[in-house]
C-alpha cells in the first residue's frame, strides 16, 4: 500500500461545478496535511494546510480531514478554467525526525473545461 | 525579488557522466531540499538540508550527492551510479520554523542519451 494515495485522474469538470480532490494516507499518526496545486511545466506551490479534523476554508477552497479514516479531501467550488492543473497531497508525519520529511501522493489531474 | 532559482532548465547527460545542478535562494530559509519527480507520480526526496554543513539522505538518495557550504546554496550531484536519472528535479526550501511550507524552485529537467 503506497503511504499517500490520490484518486486516480484525471478529472474532469465543468466550468462552475464543485471539484472534489481526495487523498488517504497509512500512516496513522501523522499530524500534518497539505495541498499543492502544480501547473503543466512548472513547480508545486502550497495552496492549503490543515491540521485539525473537520472542515478548513480559504476563499473558493475547503480542506477537510478525517484523522479516524485518514481521510484528506480538497474541495475547489465554482471552478474555473485557471484551476486546471496537478493537485499533490502531502502528509507529514509526526516526530522529531521528521523534519522536513513531507511524503506525496501521485497527484490527481484537474480540468476544467468551460 | 525573493526566491528559489535553479540552473540550468534543460539537462542534457550522456552515460556514465555525472552532472551537477544548481539551487540557489535569498529566502534566508535555513531548510533546502530536493526531489525528483517523474511523470504521472508525486515528488520523492532526495537529499535535505536543515543547516549549514549538514544534510541527510532523503528516500532515494542512492547516486545522488550533495552539499551546502552556503545557506543560499545546495547543489545536487547526479552521479553515473544513478541508473534512471531521466526526471523533472525540484529544489525547495523552507522556514526553519515551517518545515512543511517549501517554497519550489522552477525545476530542471534532465535527460539522459
Amino acid at each position: 500500500q503506497k503511504e499517500v494515495e490520490q484518486n486516480s485522474g484525471p478529472l474532469s469538470v465543468p466550468e462552475g461545478a464543485i471539484a472534489s480532490l481526495n487523498c488517504t494516507y497509512s500512516d496513522r499518526v501523522s499530524q500534518s496535511f497539505f495541498w499543492y496545486r502544480q501547473y503543466s511545466g512548472k513547480s508545486p506551490e502550497l495552496i492549503m494546510s490543515i491540521y485539525s479534523n473537520g472542515d478548513k476554508e480559504d476563499g473558493r477552497f475547503t480542506a477537510q480531514l478525517n484523522k479516524a479514516s485518514q481521510y484528506v479531501s480538497l474541495l475547489i467550488r465554482d471552478s474555473q478554467p485557471s484551476d486546471s492543473a496537478t493537485y499533490l497531497c502531502a502528509v507529514k508525519p509526526a516526530g522529531g525526525t521528521s523534519y522536513g520529511k513531507l511524503t506525496f501522493g501521485q497527484g490527481t489531474i484537474l480540468t476544467v473545461h468551460p | 525579488d525573493g526566491g528559489i532559482t535553479q540552473s540550468p532548465k534543460y539537462l542534457f547527460r550522456k552515460e556514465g557522466q555525472n552532472v551537477t545542478l544548481s539551487c540557489e535562494q535569498n529566502l534566508n530559509h535555513d531548510a533546502m531540499y530536493w526531489y525528483r519527480q517523474d511523470p504521472g507520480q508525486g515528488l520523492r526526496l532526495i537529499y535535505y538540508s536543515q543547516i549549514v554543513n549538514d544534510f541527510q539522505k532523503g528516500d532515494i538518495a542512492e547516486g545522488y550527492s550533495v552539499s551546502r557550504e552556503k545557506k543560499e546554496s545546495f547543489p545536487l550531484t547526479v552521479t553515473s551510479a544513478q541508473k534512471n536519472p531521466t526526471a523533472f528535479y525540484l529544489c525547495a526550501s523552507s522556514p526553519w520554523e515551517h518545515d512543511y511550507e517549501q517554497f519550489f524552485g522552477p525545476g530542471t529537467r534532465l535527460t539522459v542519451l
